[in-house]
């Protein structure tokens, strides 16, 4: 299968803890975006990488969170501290090239719990 | 200011009826449209991408695009309980490189 890969499905922490998401593009996809969706509600953009670039990261909040998708290796999102309000689903997708006629293919995502 | 706007639903429509679910965006969001289905729980799946004026026509679905009303909208033809779903419109923003998704409109297909 050579979709986008994420894992885990589900992450539990802890208030405090340190979560990290992990995502591998598609097969000849260079492109990486992440996306955190709120129960009952929409995508929200938050960070686009390309290898060992961050070209946009307007959607990441200011503190605890961090992206990055080196040479070799998966894309990872870090989120410290953890707090209740990141409880979300956070997906990752991919493109083949970083232009507005590309459409997104998304992994099955990432749950985080924050106990 | 939102840049995709959907309404949220959610629509309820008969099995072999006529889905409508429709679409507006502001004018930073660039002409690169696209639909995504989503079901509970699940990831989003593209389900059609239209870059030009007009219809575009998948099987059972058509998406229409009319970038002088700045509208674009997704029918499904003969609908069937499998497509309750949330549909996510999603535009694709001139001179940036992010896609914007709307909230996303939930539909209910009848048996």
């Amino acid at each position: 299968n050579a979709g986008v890969m994420q894992n885990p499905r589900h992450l539990v922490r802890r208030r405090g803890q340190e979560a990290r998401l992990r995502c591998s593009p598609m097969k000849g996809h260079s492109h990486v975006y992440w996306y955190r969706q709120l129960p009952e509600e929409g995508l929200k953009f938050m960070v686009y990488l390309q290898k060992e670039n961050i070209i946009d990261e307007s959607g990441m909040p200011k503190e605890r969170f961090s992206a990055e998708f080196p040479k070799e290796g998966p894309s990872i999102l870090r989120i410290q501290q953890v707090v209740r309000g990141d409880s979300a689903a956070y997906f990752c997708a991919s493109s083949p090239r970083g232009n507005d006629n590309s459409p997104l293919h998304f992994g099955n995502g990432t749950r985080l719990t924050v106990t | 200011q939102k840049e995709v706007e959907q309404n949220s639903g959610p629509l309820s429509v008969p099995e072999g009826a006529i889905a409508s679910l429709n679409c507006t965006y502001s004018d930073r969001v660039s002409q690169s449209f696209f639909w995504y289905r989503q079901y509970s729980g699940k990831s989003p799946e593209l389900i059609m991408s239209i870059y030009s004026n007009g219809d575009k026509e998948d099987g059972r679905f058509t998406a229409q695009l009319n970038k002088a009303s700045q509208y674009v909208s997704l029918l499904i033809r003969d609908s069937q309980p499998s497509d309750s779903a949330t549909y996510l419109c999603a535009g694709a923003w001139a001179g940036g490189f992010k896609t914007i998704f709307g909230a996303g409109t939930r539909l209910f297909v009848k048996a």
